[in-house]
């Protein structure tokens, strides 16, 4: 079966500090994705940044890189700088498969962080 | 501003209702998702649609009827809600249903069951 798990319900950061999110994952496929997703309070799921299973290197998208070891099935986010519009929800996700090859997207139960000034 | 619109934000409708909520994409996207969120839980899948056609249906009451109008539309047809069915509603579209592209999501509709 696949897991997502995020340990972290609340993380909160200052300003301008770097913050890491944690997640861990259980999967048997050997070819999978893993995505990281901001959730304000307005609503809307925010793409972040994307790992593959394959991928030598962490991702980086401007200040969000993921701290990626395989061997311990963790896909940590780290945000650097942080900044007050950082505040938000953070989902873990994690690409599986139904029968027939169809995506699934298995979420996280989320992170909560609040950037404090 | 997402590249995947919903409409309307919101909506307040009574249990014997009809209503539909509406996506739209223009990436060239050719899956498109339709998820169910309650507070403070992660999205839950309803729907995936690949190539305009049904390909997933998370065992969802028949109350929920999707429809895939084209390659760039998504409705989501409602019907005889109950309370509990008051959630934000996240439709979602990516590149191509078996693919690692990531999915991009709307605004959502923030729906309340009277």
């Amino acid at each position: 079966a696949q897991k997502i798990t995020q340990t972290q319900p609340g993380m909160f950061v200052q300003e301008k500090e770097a913050v890491t999110l944690d997640c861990t994952y259980d999967t048997s496929d050997p070819s999978y994705g893993l995505f990281w997703y901001k959730q304000p309070s307005s609503g809307e799921m925010i793409f972040l940044i994307y790992q593959g299973s394959y991928d030598q290197q962490n991702a980086t998208e401007g200040r969000y890189s993921l701290n990626f070891q395989k061997a311990r099935k963790s896909a940590n986010l780290v945000i650097s700088a942080s900044q007050l519009g950082d505040s938000a929800m953070y989902f873990c996700a994690m690409r599986g498969l139904f029968s027939g090859g169809y995506n699934k997207l298995i979420f996280g139960a989320g992170t909560r962080l609040a950037v404090h000034p | 501003d997402t590249e995947v619109t919903q409409t309307p934000k919101h909506l307040v409708m009574g249990m014997t209702n009809k209503k539909s909520l509406k996506c739209e994409q223009h990436m060239g996207h050719r899956a498109m998702y339709w998820y169910k969120q309650k507070a403070k839980k992660p999205p839950e899948l309803m729907f995936v649609y690949s190539y305009e056609k049904l390909s997933i249906n998370e065992s969802v009451p028949s109350r929920f009827s999707p429809e895939c109008p084209n390659s760039s539309l998504l409705n989501l047809h409602l019907h005889a809600l109950q309370p509990e069915d008051s959630a934000l509603y996240l439709c979602a579209s990516s590149q191509d249903s078996t693919s690692n592209q990531p999915q991009h999501f709307g605004d959502g509709t923030r729906l309340s069951i009277l």
